[in-house]
């Protein structure tokens, strides 16, 4: 266990849908991300959250919308998705922006 | 823009044997690095970084070797067991990125018992 937990681990959903994933990290942390990891691509970064403020939104549709209420919580909304949105979602953490992320196990998300 | 690879998709080695994977990065001012592994199922998992003030670092089984005048990361893992197939890759961060990391695609490593 890296200190990192992601709710749900799998979730399917339809275009017209609203969801939302969560992030909870117990290392006291003061650094968040979402990335999203496709097959065979790399990590994309989407967005990066610093003692709760958004310090990095690298041009991520308007259907996601992250929520950081607190440095161990963070949340990825979720609403009128494209089946292309289908991907793993991987939550991470670091001490302070530029140091080691440490990684959660991601949720499985399917886009019908 | 960031350009971060490695050299193979796939590595097959016998259990026992060393496993060597690499990466190449394109970045001059690249100065922090790490290896992650993926298992199947589970996020990526930290196994050992290394800075560019350094050319090597070791750890429980594994060694990073950093060559800057070719830009070339690799990771050496020794004594291969079933427990190290996954995927790794690496991750590399310059002064001028912003403190965002640049991942790898990855290599998929099998060991065969």
């Amino acid at each position: 266990e890296t200190g990192v937990t992601q709710t749900p681990r799998h979730l399917v959903m339809g275009m017209t849908n609203k969801k939302s994933l969560k992030c909870e990290q117990h290392l006291g942390h003061n650094a968040m991300y979402w990335y999203k990891q496709s097959a065979k691509k790399p990590l994309e970064l989407m967005f990066v959250y610093s003692l709760e403020e958004r310090v990095e939104n690298n041009s991520v549709p308007s259907r996601f919308s992250p929520e950081c209420p607190n440095s161990s919580h963070l949340f990825l909304h979720l609403h009128t998705l494209q089946p292309e949105d289908s991907a793993l979602y991987l939550c991470a953490s670091s001490p302070t922006g530029g140091d080691t992320q440490y990684f959660g196990p991601g949720t499985r998300l399917t886009v019908l | 823009g960031e350009s971060v690879g490695l050299h193979l998709p796939t590595l097959s080695v016998q259990e026992g044997d060393n496993s060597i994977i690499n990466c190449a990065y394109s970045n001059s001012a690249s100065d922090y690095f790490i290896w992650y592994k993926q298992e199947s199922g589970k996020g990526p998992q930290f196994i050992i970084d290394i800075r560019s003030n350094m050319d090597k670092r070791q750890g429980q089984r594994v060694t990073v070797l950093l060559n800057k005048t070719v830009k070339h990361l690799s990771l050496q893992i020794a004594a291969t067991q079933p427990g190290d197939s996954a995927v790794y890759f690496c991750a590399e961060m310059g002064w001028d990125t912003g403190n965002q990391f640049y991942f790898g695609t990855g290599t998929s490593l099998t060991v065969i018992p």
